[in-house]
């Protein structure tokens, strides 16, 4: 198994730009979770879905974040407009029974 | 809401020696799930080892351990026989006993090995 894949691992764009992170969960997996890293915050759940469907996206931190799930096999969170309070590392991960947690490698993001 | 308290930001310990890494939680909730991650300069999130609520026998996994005080809501991590690939960030989770919960990470402890 390739794990849960992360794409692209570095992004880096302008303020104003639109975003768009990709992950691939572990096949069988029905839960996703979409979490952001900084210094300041630590780790922050953004979003998770389970079976495709959201369950929580109260850590989206407003409008400019949406994210996507349209199918058991991929998922994006998108940032439109960007802005550089946006640099992060953002990490998907995915889980079968909540027992167990599987991360991606993260994408780090850097808006200029 | 349930909270993960790590009150030490960074520790250190020399080579061979055992450390212990602090974590403490809060939540009414009688089932649930802890989790020590290690995170190193890599930045890939791996997981260390993993307790349930309702097993009173600590969790072990070769060199690492817990100490889980369910009453006092503490839950630590020790490492025996530090090497030098431990030097990493650690951070503490919890997770409800509902099936597909959120993580809910501390806020970590950066841990150095020194040779």
């Amino acid at each position: 198994d390739a794990g849960v894949i992360q794409s692209p691992r570095h992004e880096v764009t302008e303020m104003g730009q639109e975003v768009t992170l990709r992950c691939k969960p572990i096949s069988g997996h029905n839960s996703l979770f979409w979490y952001r890293q900084t210094m300041m915050r630590g780790l922050e759940l953004l979003i998770y879905f389970n079976n495709n469907v959201p369950i929580d996206d109260s850590g989206m931190p407003e409008d400019r974040f949406s994210a996507k799930m349209p199918n058991a096999s991929f998922s994006t969170l998108k940032i439109q407009p960007s802005e550089p309070r946006d640099s992060a590392v953002y990490f998907c991960a995915s889980s079968s029974t909540g027992y167990g947690y599987t991360f991606g490698s993260g994408t780090r993001l850097t808006v200029v | 809401a349930q909270t993960v308290t790590q009150s030490q930001p960074e520790m250190s310990v020399q080579e061979a020696e055992t450390v212990t890494l602090s974590c403490t939680y809060d939540t009414s909730e009688s089932d649930y799930y802890l989790f020590w991650y290690k995170q190193p300069p890599s930045r890939q999130m791996i997981l260390v080892i993993r307790q349930e609520a309702y097993k009173q026998q600590n969790a072990t996994e070769n060199r690492f351990s817990v100490n889980f005080q369910k009453a006092a809501k503490s839950f630590s991590l020790k490492i025996s026989d530090s090497q030098l690939g431990d030097a990493a960030m650690y951070f503490c989770a919890y997770r409800s006993g509902n099936q597909g919960g959120k993580l809910i990470f501390g806020q970590g402890t950066e841990l150095s090995v020194k040779p």
